[in-house]
């Protein structure tokens, strides 16, 4: 079946400019968490959704950062006004929610490259 | 949130058995451990997962002392395509508790010829 798919896998852009990052998680899966993830270094959480409403944003770096999931699915990373140093792969992962086992399915992330 | 720690890296041969082991002192009563591995250039994928004692699959076999202060990835006859990060996470599923779950730096595993 369908994995965690997230668009684009690369994106370029300028410092000050808005981006979003897109995340299509496995069909039927309530949980969804943004990471991001720096050259060296494990994924940094940043967000967890429990079906449309963001359960925990506390990984969040600031408010440039934003992340929605408006009906339970398809999820969106915004980040505005960015920095060189949000340069980082922005992983996605998904799981069918809580109950033992709940284990995580990563997309292959979009590597983000601020210039 | 319990925190975990483990080697930075190490290097086997391949055929051989390895063994990463991770710290947790701290984990709470409801707290499971779960093993991720990540190739280059793709997200973590779950490995395996247990709560005390012994788990395996076809994979691994994870290893969880009585007072759960530990525990111990094992890797039987490793090939080169087990060359990855390998990260050791702890975390309560039944409650959300895998929201802020950290990965950490993980174990970064040479295989070689």
């Amino acid at each position: 079946g369908a994995g965690v798919s997230q668009t684009p896998s690369n994106k370029v852009t300028e410092k000050g400019k808005y981006v979003e990052l897109r995340c299509d998680p496995i069909s039927g899966h309530t949980a969804l968490y943004w990471y991001r993830q720096s050259l060296g270094q494990g994924p940094e959480f940043l967000i967890y959704f429990q079906g449309t409403g963001a359960a925990d944003d506390s990984g969040l770096p600031n408010d440039r950062f934003f992340a929605v999931r408006p009906e339970g699915s398809v999820s969106t990373l915004k980040i505005q006004r960015t920095e060189r140093g949000d340069s980082a792969v922005y992983l996605c992962a998904s799981s069918p929610g809580r109950g033992v086992y709940n284990e995580q399915f990563f997309g292959p992330g979009t590597r983000l490259t601020v210039l | 949130l319990a925190k975990t720690t483990q080697p930075i890296s190490m290097d086997s041969y391949e055929g051989q058995e390895v063994n990463i082991t991770c710290s947790h002192n701290n984990i709470a009563t409801n707290d499971y451990i779960t093993w991720y591995q990540q190739f280059p250039s793709q997200g973590p994928r779950f490995i395996i997962q247990g709560y005390k004692t012994k788990v395996t699959n076809e994979v691994a076999s994870l290893f969880i002392p009585a007072d759960r202060k530990s525990s111990t990835l094992s890797l039987p006859r490793v090939s080169l395509s087990d060359t990855a990060v390998y990260y050791c996470l702890v975390g309560d599923p039944s409650s959300g508790g895998y929201q802020k779950v950290t990965f950490g730096t993980g174990t970064k595993l040479q295989v070689i010829p």
